[in-house]
């Protein structure tokens, strides 16, 4: 079936970084998501893109809507410990079917 | 509060035992869903409801089932768990199944033994 390859895996950065991560698929999407999960939590969606070439803002949270509508890309600019967690891409595979990427875990450190 | 909510949280049971983890939600959302999250394996959906008396499998539909007799609940069955079913579930709404952007609920650990 189709799937959505996150990478990396996990990060391990340090409180004021940069963050950069990605999401590919080999099938068009035309609709990417992003969640973050907190431990303990439930996923809740940071933002949502609907066009090819999108660039959408949430604070320190910037997401694009690859060219290729085959990819999307998530950044958190001058990370806090509170950013901690894990970052789930999404994009729907039918109109009633969304599929997850396996996720990339951020860990920041003081 | 707009949100879904599940119960128990937390559960530990034993193999061959029925059980039945709610999901409820409070913001008319005709799309409700059933996820199952295993490490490595990201999200998976098991059952959705399009709108009530409405349901379809998602991937991993084996040894569950789902009913939808009122819009605001939909409650996983598991008729006779096995420890391979010991995961964290999430149950998830949205407006509409083509309204993408799914709420969830804040998840219910179950472990089989």
């Amino acid at each position: 079936g189709q799937q959505l390859n996150q990478s990396p895996q996990s990060m391990f950065i340090q409180e004021g970084e940069d963050v950069s991560m990605n999401c590919t698929s080999s099938s068009i999407f035309n609709t990417w998501l992003w969640y973050k999960q907190e431990p303990g939590e439930g996923p809740v969606l940071l933002i949502a893109l609907y066009k090819a070439g999108e660039l959408t803002s949430n604070g320190r949270l910037t997401a694009q809507f690859g060219i290729t509508r085959k990819d999307s890309f998530l950044n958190i600019s001058a990370s806090i410990p509170s950013d901690v967690g894990i970052y789930f891409c999404a994009g729907p595979v039918s109109p009633d079917k969304l599929i997850f990427g396996t996720g990339t875990r951020l860990q920041v450190f003081p | 509060e707009a949100q879904v909510t599940q119960n128990p949280r937390y559960l530990i049971t034993v193999t061959g035992k029925k059980l039945t983890v709610t999901c409820s939600q409070n913001m008319n959302h005709e799309y409700m869903s059933w996820y199952r999250q295993d490490p490595g394996l990201g999200l998976r959906q098991i059952y959705y409801s399009m709108n009530v008396e409405v349901t379809d499998k998602g991937d991993v539909p084996e040894g569950y089932k789902v009913s939808r007799k009122e819009k605001r609940n939909f409650p996983l069955i598991l008729e006779s768990p096995s420890p391979n079913q010991t995961s964290l579930y999430f149950c998830a709404s949205s407006l509409t199944q083509v309204t993408y952007e799914q709420y969830f609920g804040p998840g219910t650990r179950l472990t089989v033994t």
